[in-house]
């Protein structure tokens, strides 16, 4: 199985400050298809998770600007150009190209 | 608006059985393969099953390959998840998702304990 190793595993970050969470996998994400089928997930407290970025680098309907993703073959990063309180709870990378789907082990997000 | 609401979790002991329901709408059910992925209480999300859009074709992971079964109903618009032979480490809450994972429910939380 495909293996996201998400760090660092906890980021302390004041209102207003930018982070950066990295996802390294164990195998490339490109598929096939050309495609990368590389995913980012917030899990606010005690909610379901929600998508913020998919297939690398592309915003999901609904979700502020300030959240970016990047990356290729087998490393990628997911930054937040001025954190806010809503943004606080688990950022999961997830991978969608090899069976299994996989997800990393989570990131943290927590007021300095 | 997009739902999954899902039903079905409880306590139970191990070696029993339960049946999941995730009852979808706001969206095209029967386009989507959908998933079940789990979450052990303080842990991680896991994947757990996906099904195809027609329920043709069905995958698992390897600890709940021929205990755990995925299926859908395209006509009501409902995902299940049958459970068999159930084990203290299957406690989770249960999430139905759509394979993409663009779309979540709110979680039922299945406990197995003596």
């Amino acid at each position: 199985d495909v293996v996201l190793t998400q760090t660092p595993p906890t980021l302390s970050a004041t209102i207003g400050q930018s982070v950066s969470i990295s996802c390294r996998s164990s195998q490339s994400l490109l598929h096939s298809n050309g495609n990368t089928y590389l995913h980012w997930l917030l899990q606010r407290p005690g909610q379901s998770p929600q998508l913020l970025i998919y297939l690398v680098s592309r915003l999901e309907s609904g979700v502020p600007n300030r959240f970016s993703g990047s990356g290729s073959g087998t490393d990628f990063t997911l930054k937040i150009s001025g954190v806010e309180a809503e943004d606080l709870g688990v950022y999961y990378c997830v991978q969608g190209t090899h069976a299994p789907r996989t997800f990393g082990g989570g990131t943290k997000l927590e007021l300095k | 608006e997009v739902q999954l609401v899902e039903s079905g979790g409880v306590l139970v002991q191990p070696g029993r059985s339960m049946k999941l329901s995730c009852a979808a709408s706001g969206f095209t059910f029967s386009s989507f393969p959908m998933a079940w992925v789990r979450q052990a209480p303080t842990k991680g999300l896991e994947w757990v099953a996906t099904i195809s859009t027609s329920g043709g074709s069905t995958y698992y992971r390897d600890s709940v390959k021929g205990r755990f079964t995925i299926s859908r109903d395209n006509a009501k618009s409902t995902l299940y998840l049958q459970m068999d032979s159930l084990r203290s480490e299957d406690t989770a809450t249960y999430y139905c998702t759509t394979d993409y994972p663009a779309y979540w429910g709110q979680g039922t939380l299945v406990t197995v304990s003596s």
